[in-house]
């Protein structure tokens, strides 16, 4: 149990395009997701944090407007990234909490490899 | 401002050793801490999470042991095999939400 999945795995794009990224919980009911995004042997950065019908909340730093974040129901959020630039090639990860109890355990999904040319 | 260490960076051994990670944290006001196991491109796998009121927990070869007082946190793991070969990652809930606050991994390559 607990899976999360992403779509797409990894996608490459020009310089300008827009990209989306879907973070899907398929067993469980999340009322809360995750963004993280993950440069070259680093760790995680925590990007926005996904609330299920409410705006996302954004780390300091993080261009709200630049990664669109939609929490539309308890199982899918999804990240666009707007305009996208060489600079954010990068591995986009998500994650999700359980609907149950107050563990605050996450499951992350698999990731999706961003390339932009 | 929470902030998570892991030592070593890194860490080889032969098969067959016991593998000890450590994490620390600088503040103690943490709901709970994961352990975690990244493999090369690919997402977590979360191995074990320890509440703050607990003070270890345990799974099959590892064991995770947690004292908050002193904000530290260590990962065993016994019998290392090379399949245990990838980057341990420790985290720290800090909000009511949920939110993570990684540290830096430690990459283990155990040798056959």
């Amino acid at each position: 149990g607990a899976v999360v999945s992403q779509h797409p795995s990894w996608v490459i794009c020009k310089s300008g395009t827009s990209v989306k990224i879907e973070c899907r919980s398929l067993d469980f009911q999340a009322t809360t997701m995750f963004w993280y995004r993950q440069f070259p042997k680093q760790s995680l950065m925590l990007m926005a944090t996904s609330n299920e019908g409410s705006k996302a909340t954004y780390e300091q730093g993080v261009e709200k407007d630049k990664f669109l974040i939609n929490h539309a129901s308890l199982t899918l959020s999804t990240l666009t990234v707007t305009s996208a630039h060489p600079e954010d090639s990068s591995f986009y990860i998500c994650s999700a909490t359980p609907q149950r109890g107050a563990s605050y355990e996450q499951y992350f999904g698999p990731g999706t490899r961003l390339t932009v040319t | 401002k929470q902030e998570v260490t892991q030592i070593p960076a890194a860490l080889s051994v032969p098969e067959g050793e016991n593998l000890v990670l450590n994490c620390s944290f600088t503040d103690s006001a943490i709901y709970n801490l994961q352990w975690f196991r990244q493999d090369p491109g690919k997402g977590l796998t979360s191995l074990l999470l320890i509440q703050s009121s607990q003070r270890e927990q345990t799974s099959g070869r590892l064991n995770a042991s947690l004292d908050k007082s002193s904000g530290r946190s260590t990962l065993y793991i016994a019998a290392s095999q090379p399949g245990d070969s990838a980057t341990y990652l420790c985290a720290v809930v800090t909000d009511s939400w949920g939110k993570l606050q990684f540290g830096a991994g430690t990459q283990v390559v155990v040798t056959p």
